[in-house]
C-alpha cells in the first residue's frame, strides 16, 4: 500500500530534551516537506526537500533541522525542543509539481 | 495580505443542502491547484485536483478562474459524513505549496 508513516504518532516530552520524528515514504517521491498545524493559524512548511542531500528552509524553520540522506526518509530532529513547538506535525511526499500526500501526523506536547 | 484566503466558516447545512466554498489565491504565477479535505485531528486528504475548464467528481465540482485568481468548490446534496474542513491549495513554479486556512462544514441532519 503506498504510503507515508509518521513516527511516533504522539509524544510528551519535557524542554530541552533531544527528539526526532520520523517520516517515511514508499512511493519513490521526490519532494518530502514538514509541516506543523497549529489553531488559528493553518498549515506552515517547517522545511521541504527536493531530493536526497537537498533540504531547504520553509516557513518557520527555526529549531529545526531535517536531513536526507535516503530518498524515502526525511526525518525531522527538535535539538532543544520548548514549549512553543508543542504542535501537530504532518509529513507530506509528492513526485516533482503534483499534489501531496500526507502521513497521519505526529502529536508533539513539549512541557 | 494571506496568500490563499478563504472563509473560515463554519458553514452550518442540512442534510440534501447545496454548499459552495471560495477561495483567492494572490500569486498570479500560480501553477495548480487543489482542494483537500481535512477531518478533525487527521491528516489532509485530496479530494480534488482543480482545472482551468473545471471539473466534477460526483456530488463535488471544482471550479478555477485564473483571471480573477479565484477557486470554487461546489458539494451538492451534503451528506453527514461531508462534515470536515475543506483546504484551498495553491501550487506554485517551484513546487512550493500554500494552503488557505480552511473552511469548517459543519452538515446538519
Amino acid at each position: 500500500e503506498a504510503q507515508v508513516t509518521q513516527n511516533p504518532r504522539y509524544l510528551i516530552t519535557v524542554t530541552g530534551k533531544k527528539l526526532t520524528v520520523t517520516c517515511s515514504q514508499n512511493m519513490n517521491h521526490e519532494y518530502m516537506s514538514w509541516y506543523r498545524q497549529d489553531p488559528g493559524l493553518g498549515l506552515r512548511q517547517i522545511y521541504y526537500s527536493m531530493n536526497v542531500e537537498v533540504t531547504d528552509k520553509g516557513d518557520v524553520p527555526e529549531g529545526y533541522k531535517v536531513s536526507r540522506k535516503e530518498k524515502r526518509n526525511f526525518p525531522l530532529i527538535l535539538e532543544s525542543p520548548s514549549p512553543n513547538q508543542t504542535s501537530l506535525y504532518f509529513c507530506a511526499s509528492s513526485p516533482p509539481a503534483r499534489e501531496q500526500y500526507f502521513g497521519p501526523g505526529t502529536r508533539l506536547t513539549v512541557t | 495580505r494571506k496568500e490563499v484566503e478563504q472563509d473560515p466558516g463554519p458553514f452550518n447545512v442540512p442534510e440534501g443542502a447545496t454548499v459552495a466554498f471560495n477561495c483567492t489565491y494572490s500569486n498570479s504565477a500560480s501553477q495548480s491547484f487543489f482542494w483537500y479535505r481535512q477531518d478533525c485531528r487527521k491528516e489532509p486528504k485530496l479530494l480534488m485536483s482543480v482545472y482551468s475548464s473545471g471539473n466534477e467528481d460526483g456530488r463535488f465540482t471544482a471550479q478555477l478562474n485564473r483571471a480573477s485568481q479565484y477557486i470554487s468548490l461546489l458539494i451538492r446534496d451534503s451528506k453527514l459524513s461531508d462534515s470536515a474542513t475543506y483546504l484551498c491549495v495553491v501550487l506554485d513554479a517551484g513546487n512550493m505549496l500554500t494552503f488557505g486556512g480552511g473552511t469548517r462544514l459543519m452538515v446538519k441532519p
